[in-house]
């Protein structure tokens, strides 16, 4: 079965820096995704890691560490635009996505 | 990046009525597409793969015959919600396997289903 947890709220002011994390439990395993979800909205692709280390993509960032079964999704410079929920999700070898339950980021002035 | 097209984006139907999802790959041949749904304030689902010219593969708690799957083409998967009842109410999204990319799931924009 799959286990792929993250937290299910984080607050930062404008201008910080958060860091979500997820750990996760697979049988199986052929990458890792980070997806930002407005409401009511389809999940919009930020990330995706597949080697150990760091993925640096403007003010995102992702991490990955196989071993651990762990990565964290990385905003710096955070914008009001940023609040959104954003998930995790781990790809087997049958290209099945499964998500964990979502992290809420609030974003204030 | 490729486009998948979802419609309709939402729908309100009767209760014990079916309702037709169409899922689109539009410029590119999907073998394969996914099939979510997600419940307020939950995460994705799966609901089940659909493979192109055979059955889909439902995961494990969805019942196949409340929710046929049919992927006639190598561009169009349809879900059709059968019998809806109200707590068939949800957010469906599709997504489909671009050949060759692997770094990428593209997500149609979602329907959102409403029975009363």
């Amino acid at each position: 079965g799959q286990n792929i947890d993250q937290p299910t709220e984080m607050t930062a002011t404008e201008g910080a820096i958060v860091q979500i994390n997820c750990t996760y439990q697979t049988s199986g395993f052929n990458g890792l995704f980070w997806y930002q979800q407005h409401a009511g909205e389809a999940p919009t692709f930020l990330s995706y890691n597949v080697l150990d280390g760091l993925e640096e993509k403007g003010r995102f960032s992702s991490f990955l560490s196989r071993s651990k079964g762990y990565s964290y999704l990385l905003l710096k410079e955070l914008q009001m635009k940023d609040s959104a929920s954003y998930l995790c999700a781990v790809k087997d070898n049958d290209y099945k996505l499964s998500f964990g339950a979502g992290t809420t980021v609030t974003v204030r002035a | 990046g490729a486009v998948v097209s979802q419609h309709p984006s939402w729908v309100i139907c009767k209760s014990g009525t079916s309702v037709k999802i169409e899922c689109r790959s539009l410029d590119f041949q999907a073998t394969t597409m996914f099939w979510y749904r997600q419940f307020p304030k939950q995460s994705l689902m799966l609901m089940a793969t659909s493979n192109e010219g055979s059955k889909a593969t439902y995961e494990q708690g969805v019942e196949k015959d409340k929710f046929l799957i049919n992927h006639a083409s190598l561009t169009l998967s349809t879900l059709t919600v059968t019998s809806a009842h109200p707590e068939d109410s949800s957010f469906y999204i599709c997504s489909a396997k671009s050949p060759g990319v692997e770094t990428e799931a593209f997500f149609g924009q979602g329907t959102r289903l409403t029975v009363v």
